[in-house]
């Protein structure tokens, strides 16, 4: 079955360290990834996604994330991180194959950056 | 400005009524999703539609109904046969032809049933 595990519900940071929020897949073949996140009571907000091509994907307000084919994961990553960027943050993978279009996402993990 | 329009954003229901949630798109995508949110459970797919007045069940369907007469709107009803309808529900458009495309998000509608 599909499947995709953010393996850590709360990661903390302190302003301006880098952050990793991590995540791991799996799904057959070679899914399309992506990034959101969520503010307190709001939709979703897309932040980057990876298709094809290079491994480092570069995404919106300074985010990007690293597909790794062999360990299954694509981590999100910032190298100095702000308390604005304190919120909830879901990855979603999407089959090649078929043509659904549906994203199956993680159960999210909460960022919490502190001054 | 181009978007997707989820109404209304609280809504209480008692036990036993059934409610419908609205979601109406402008961004002339043809694939619309309805999805549930729960605390730590991350989102799960209700129901799906890639055209017009066609639709499939996604992994949570039961309990709840929708319609896709138009483009543009895909509400949702949530019956009395949901069991636990408390939650937090969002919609989301992309384009049919895109399977590479990012799914857009509405702001979401926050049900509780008293």
């Amino acid at each position: 079955a599909q499947s995709v595990a953010q393996p850590e519900d709360q990661v903390n940071v302190a302003e301006g360290n880098p952050l990793t929020v991590k995540c791991t897949y799996s799904v057959s073949g070679n899914p399309y990834l992506f990034w959101y996140v969520q503010y307190p009571n709001r939709g979703l907000q897309f932040l980057l996604k990876y298709i094809t091509g290079d491994n480092l994907v570069k995404g919106s307000y300074g985010f990007e994330a690293e597909f790794n084919k062999s360990q299954t994961s694509f981590h999100l990553k910032k190298p100095s991180a702000l308390v604005s960027d304190s919120a909830l943050y879901f990855c979603a993978v999407r089959e090649r194959s078929g043509n659904t279009g549906k994203l199956i996402f993680g159960q999210g993990t909460t960022l919490q950056v502190k001054p | 400005d181009g978007g997707i329009t989820q109404s209304p954003k609280y809504l209480f229901r008692k036990e036993g009524q059934n409610v419908t949630l609205s979601c109406e798109q402008n961004l002339n995508h043809d694939a619309m999703y309805w999805y549930r949110q729960d605390p730590g459970q991350g989102l799960r797919l209700i129901y799906y539609s890639q055209i017009v007045n066609d639709f499939q069940k996604g992994d949570i369907a039961e309990g709840y109904s929708v319609s896709r007469e138009k483009k543009e709107s895909f509400p949702l009803t949530v019956t009395s046969a949901q069991k636990n309808p408390t939650a937090f529900y969002l919609c989301a458009s992309s384009m049919f032809d895109s399977n590479t495309g990012e799914l857009f998000f509405g702001e979401g509608s926050r049900l509780t049933v008293l």
